[in-house]
C-alpha cells in the first residue's frame, strides 16, 4: 500500500520568510511524485513533479522551487515568500502504472 | 487555458435524491478521466474512472457519465447522503500525461 507522510500540517509563515514542505513516500521505489497547490476558490494546479532523484520539472514559473534528494522524498522550496504563495499544498504519488495519484492529507500555509 | 472546467461551484441536495456533478473539457485528446472527492484539511481521494473507450462506469452507488462529443462527464451519486458532502474534482489525462484538474465543485447534502 501506499502511504504519504506531509508536514507539517499547518503553516503560519511572514512575507519574505523561506520555506520548506517535506514530503515522503512509502511502500514504492522510484515513484512519480507530484506537488499541487488548492489556492482559495480555485482548483488543484500542478508545481512540480518528478520522475527520479534529481529530475523535477516545473509546471508554472514562480518563485517556489522544489528538489528530490531522495527516492522517497519530495521537497518544496522557496527563497522568500510572497502572499499569493498562500494556499493548501498537497503531495502525490502515482498510483502503480495507472492514472490516478494518492496524495497526501497536505499542508495548509498561510503567509502573513 | 483550463482544460478542464466545472462550472458550478457548489451543489445543494437533499439526502437520498441524486446528486449530479458536471465537467466540461477542451482538449480532444484526453482519453482517461477521474473524479475525486476533497474533505477540509485532507488530501483528495480517488472516487471512479473512466476510459475514452467507454460512456459509463458504475461503482455502488456512484456512477460517472462521459458523453466524447460534448466534451462533458458527469458524476451521478444516488442515493446522496450526508457523507458525500465534499469538494469533487475532476480530472483528466491523455496517453498516461499529468492530470488535468478541473476547479472542484462543493457538494453539500441536507438531512
Amino acid at each position: 500500500s501506499q502511504t504519504i507522510h506531509q508536514w507539517p500540517a499547518t503553516l503560519v509563515q511572514p512575507v519574505g520568510s523561506p520555506l520548506s514542505l517535506e514530503c515522503t513516500v512509502e511502500g514504492t521505489s522510484n515513484p512519480n511524485l507530484y506537488w499541487y497547490r488548492q489556492a482559495a476558490g480555485r482548483g488543484l494546479q500542478l508545481l512540480f513533479y518528478s520522475v527520479g532523484i534529481g529530475q523535477i520539472s516545473s509546471e508554472v514559473p514562480q518563485n517556489l522551487s522544489a528538489s528530490r534528494p531522495q527516492d522517497r522524498q519530495f521537497i518544496l522550496s522557496s527563497k522568500k515568500l510572497l502572499l499569493s504563495d498562500s494556499g493548501f499544498y498537497l503531495c502525490a504519488q502515482r498510483v502503480g502504472q495507472g492514472q490516478s495519484l494518492h496524495f497526501g492529507n497536505g499542508t495548509r500555509l498561510t503567509v502573513t | 487555458d483550463q482544460q478542464v472546467k466545472q462550472n458550478s461551484p457548489s451543489l445543494s441536495v437533499q439526502e437520498g435524491r441524486i446528486s449530479i456533478l458536471n465537467c466540461d473539457y477542451t482538449n480532444s485528446m484526453f482519453d482517461y478521466f477521474l473524479w475525486y472527492k476533497k474533505y477540509p484539511a485532507e488530501g483528495p481521494t480517488f472516487l471512479i474512472s473512466i476510459s475514452s473507450i467507454k460512456d459509463k462506469n458504475e461503482d455502488g452507488r456512484f456512477t460517472v457519465f462521459l458523453n466524447k462529443s460534448a466534451k462533458h462527464l458527469s458524476l451521478h451519486i444516488v442515493p446522496s447522503q450526508p457523507g458525500d458532502s465534499a469538494v469533487y474534482f475532476c480530472a483528466a489525462s491523455f496517453s498516461g500525461s499529468r492530470l488535468t484538474f478541473g476547479e472542484g465543485t462543493q457538494l453539500t447534502v441536507n438531512p
